[in-house]
């Protein structure tokens, strides 16, 4: 099984408010990733977490707060966010072991911010 | 400059027939990886076949091959027997080195596949 679970789906949010993505996975993976992807675009990495510390931050706006409360969840915390801040946010875990290194992805949560 | 290079944005298939996405990559480290993530209109991306640097022999996975040129440093998606399924956005991507900074994979811009009745 190499299930990641995202939530919300879709997600529609002002620019006052404070929303929160949430990333799940049991695969026993210790690597876990955010990434933020435009249409007809590649994704771009924003976060890295392994071991449930943050491990790379890729000069991400501090509106996106990540959070790693336990090895199998992720979380995105929105806050004041910007309409250029629509887009695909893609959560996704690294299997990591002899003869493989593959990262798994989420079905993605389509933000909209008006 | 592009570490991850796909030069079709988009290509045509007929269905049932053999399609060819390229995907040259740059990168001086010798431990590296090479991934190709399907990514249909509903957004999911999802995981096709791996290639690791060191491997001998040509990743298949099912209908999915990656034709591994080491010395042309090319990686190309092989898709045989289109299905009108397979209509999708084709990325390329590599991890440089074993575990160089988290894992951190590196996309190219994509190909758009479409598969004709």
């Amino acid at each position: 099984d190499t299930e990641v679970t995202q939530t919300p789906k879709h997600l529609v949010m002002g620019m006052t408010n404070k929303k929160s993505l949430k990333c799940e996975q049991h695969m026993g993976h210790r690597a876990m990733y955010w990434y933020k992807q435009k249409a007809k675009k590649p994704p771009e990495l924003m976060f890295v977490y392994s071991y449930e510390k943050l491990s790379i931050n890729e000069s991400v706006p501090s509106r996106f707060s990540p959070e790693c409360p336990n090895s199998s969840l992720l979380n995105l915390h929105l806050h004041a966010l910007q309409p250029e801040d629509s887009a695909l946010y893609l959560c996704a875990s690294r299997q990591f072991q002899l003869g493989t290194d593959t990262q798994y992805f989420g079905p993605g949560t389509r933000l909209t911010v008006l | 400059a592009q570490k991850i290079t796909q030069t079709q944005p988009g290509m045509f298939v007929q269905e049932k027939e053999a399609v060819t996405l390229d995907c040259t990559y740059d990168t001086s480290d010798p431990s590296y990886g090479l991934f190709w993530y399907k990514q249909p209109s509903s957004g999911e991306m999802i995981f096709l076949i791996y290639q690791g640097s060191y491997d001998q022999q040509n990743a298949t996975e099912g209908r999915y091959s990656l034709n591994f040129q080491k010395a042309r440093k090319s990686a190309n998606l092989v898709i045989s027997a289109s299905q009108l399924g397979d209509s999708a956005m084709y990325f390329c991507a590599m991890r440089e080195g074993r575990n160089n900074q988290g894992g951190k994979l590196i996309f190219g811009q994509g190909t758009e596949l479409s598969v004709k009745p």
